[in-house]
């Protein structure tokens, strides 16, 4: 089963919301990565945060790691219709280096 | 630079058979791993490799397996199909394997639906 726990599974937004999907473990994480799915398509990688306390932007995309690095975030400014998709977290959980996938939350913007 | 590319994209077979699916990565790298994504379970992690030898595996029934060849190529393949067997596999490479895996890149996977 999956080992992360990813929220929300769903959100719809309207067009120039804000979106935010939260990513937890229950175990320090050593990094954590975060994927792009458009609908159809497959995983695309965004990022990869490693330090404690991370926090990376990519336009208006932004990315946090916890301090404890035992949790992560990703926020989206003012969403666009482009911004549709699956996002997922993957972590080295459970003592693996493997990345595990959260569940992914599917954001759908309205326009 | 070619992306990963992975065959066939689509197929269908009935509960029994057995299928291979093939993955090329991209030139250079040496790590390919599968997962398997589906509706209910999400992305599962099925198998790793790396330089032809398998480093890693999932939860999966021996009915999955896989290998990797000396140009790092790899297939995996399920026998006696089921109908949960139904999902779209995907196929992800990368520069090294370790804690350093870093990013993955995946192909556009390959559907199957088990009838």
């Amino acid at each position: 089963g999956q080992q992360v726990m990813q929220i929300p599974q769903y959100q719809h937004v309207q067009e120039g919301e804000d979106f935010t999907t939260y990513c937890n473990s229950s175990t320090t994480l050593s990094n954590i990565q975060w994927y792009k799915q458009r609908p159809g398509g497959h995983p695309v990688f965004l990022i990869q945060l490693v330090k404690s306390g991370e926090v990376k932007k990519q336009k208006r995309l932004t990315f946090q790691f916890g301090e404890a690095k035992k949790n992560s975030s990703l926020h989206i400014t003012a969403t666009q219709t482009t911004d549709v998709g699956t996002y997922f977290c993957a972590g080295p959980w459970g003592g693996s280096y493997i990345p595990t996938f959260g569940r992914g939350t599917s954001l759908i913007v309205h326009p | 630079k070619a992306g990963v590319t992975q065959t066939p994209r689509y197929l269908i077979k009935t509960r029994g058979q057995q299928v291979t699916l093939s993955c090329s990565p991209i030139s250079g790298h040496r790590s390919v791993s599968w997962y398997q994504q589906t509706p209910g379970q999400g992305l599962q992690f099925l198998f790793e490799y790396f330089s032809e030898t398998q480093r890693n595996k999932g939860n999966f029934p021996g009915r999955f397996s896989g290998r990797q060849f000396s140009n790092s190529r790899s297939e995996m393949n399920v026998s006696t199909l089921e109908l949960g067997d139904s999902a779209l596999y995907l196929c992800a490479s990368s520069l090294s394997h370790g804690p350093n895996t870093g990013e993955l890149f995946f192909g556009e996977g390959s559907r199957l639906t088990v009838l």
